[in-house]
């Protein structure tokens, strides 16, 4: 079966801009998180859908960042007034629901110049 | 605060031999942990997990172990192969329910030929 998938798989911009990132999750899978890494670093936590539950907001690091998600399918994040640090890989997760496992997509590769 | 440490960036072990990856945290909340793989250009792949009422489990080549009062895991390839080549994650979560993961920074893992 597909898996997770994510558009587009790289997007430059220019500072001060707003961009959209995609994710579809795979078929029935309830839970969906979005995580970035930045150069060298490892991955880090932004938000987390769970079914018809107020989302996870804790790690967005700032209110120039959001999120929505419809019913149980597609996401999008969405970044305003992009700024050089947000430069990143932005991977999208998807998981059944209960239980630990998460399956990813290949990532968007956001370079903001 | 990095919640979930991976002290070694690199390791490079022969083709045959074992390879051990050590990871490390501080949150003793955690209690259940994962190790990803990851390639180049390409999202984590989820490859071998623990619960914190085991010490041990094992999935073909690939062992994970669990030392809680040491807040310390590692993850055993034996014998390793070339394909191992890649970025190996470990992963954390706690809180059942909301399984959002907490990363280390990786290891790089060369397997020589």
């Amino acid at each position: 079966g597909a898996g997770v998938s994510q558009s587009p798989s790289n997007k430059v911009t220019e500072k001060g801009k707003d961009v959209e990132l995609r994710c579809d999750p795979i078929s029935g899978h309830t839970a969906l998180y979005w995580y970035r890494q930045r150069l060298g670093q490892g991955l880090e936590f932004l938000i987390y859908f769970q079914g018809n539950s107020a989302p996870d907001k804790s790690g967005l690091p700032s209110d120039r960042f959001s999120a929505e998600r419809t019913g149980e399918s597609v996401s999008t994040l969405t970044i305003q007034r992009t700024q050089q640090e947000d430069s990143a890989v932005y991977l999208c997760a998807s998981s059944p629901g209960r239980g630990h496992e998460q399956f990813f997509g290949p990532g968007t590769r956001l370079t903001v110049l | 605060d990095q919640q979930v440490k991976q002290n070694s960036p690199s390791l490079s072990v022969q083709e045959g031999r074992i390879s051990i990856l050590n990871c490390d945290y501080t949150n003793s909340m955690f209690d259940y942990f994962l190790w990803y793989k990851k390639y180049p250009a390409e999202g984590p792949t989820f490859l071998i997990s623990i619960s914190s009422i085991k010490d041990k489990n094992e999935d073909g080549r690939f062992t994970v172990f669990l030392n809680k009062s040491a807040k310390h895991l590692s993850l055993h390839i034996v014998p390793s192969q070339p394909g191992d080549s890649a970025v190996y994650f470990c992963a954390a979560s706690g809180d059942f329910g909301n399984e959002k993961l907490t990363f280390g920074t990786g290891t790089r893992l060369t397997i020589i030929p």
